[in-house]
């Protein structure tokens, strides 16, 4: 198994442009969560799926952000527009359960790393 | 204040040496507690995780709840270089919240 998937690794934009990332959860996973990861305050999740529906949103931090899962395999974070405060490292996990057992892990894709300028 | 409190260090210890990493929280909802280990430029991977109060041992890794002082410990012994990472407490209730991660160093 790959694992979970993200594209693209890296991604320099400028301040006002759109960023889109993309995350390929482990085949069979049913919960899917977006985190993003600063310095200053860690690793926040941000929203997460269950079998391709939203369930939380709220750590979105502002309407520039949505998230998408139209299918198992994929799903899509954009920022529109993007800002410099905006720069973080931004994970996808998928976890085969992750609602009621906090026992279940939750396995991450290697990030991707933005820098708004 | 932070749900989850964990001390960001950076902590550098010698080759052999134990390594002593905790966490504080405020939320008494939390049931579960784990512990992430993260290399640079990787995403975080579970490392261990406990139930409630009590103690879990796998290898040279111990984790350590105590609920009635929302503390939590993680003391990695006999530490080795492949240990230097940054590790994160994490504990659920309906969803995971992290501490910031303390970084380790283990010096050969």
């Amino acid at each position: 198994d790959a694992g979970v998937i993200q594209s693209p690794r890296h991604e320099v934009t400028e301040m006002g442009q759109e960023v889109t990332l993309r995350c390929k959860p482990i085949s069979g996973h049913d919960y899917l969560f977006w985190y993003r990861q600063t310095m200053m305050r860690g690793l926040e999740l941000l929203i997460y799926f269950n079998n391709n529906v939203p369930i939380d949103d709220s750590g979105m931090p502002e309407d520039r952000f949505s998230a998408k899962m139209p299918n198992a395999s994929f799903s899509t974070l954009k920022i529109q527009p993007s800002e410099p405060r905006d720069s973080a490292v931004y994970f996808c996990a998928s976890s085969p359960s992750g609602g009621t057992s906090g026992a279940n892990e939750q396995f991450f894709g290697p990030g991707t790393r933005l820098t708004v300028l | 204040q932070k749900e989850v409190e964990q001390d960001p260090g950076p902590l550098s210890v010698p080759e052999g040496a134990i390594v002593s990493l905790n966490c504080t929280y405020s939320n008494s909802a939390f049931q579960y507690f784990m512990w992430y280990r993260q290399y640079s430029r990787k995403g975080p991977e579970l490392l261990m995780y406990t139930y409630s109060s009590g103690n879990k041992e796998d290898g040279r890794f111990t984790a350590q709840v105590d609920k009635s002082s929302k503390y939590i410990s993680l003391f990695i012994r006999d530490s080795q270089p492949s240990d230097s990472a940054t590790y994160l407490c994490a504990m659920y209730d309906y969803k995971l919240s992290f501490g910031a991660g303390t970084t380790v160093t283990v010096r050969a």
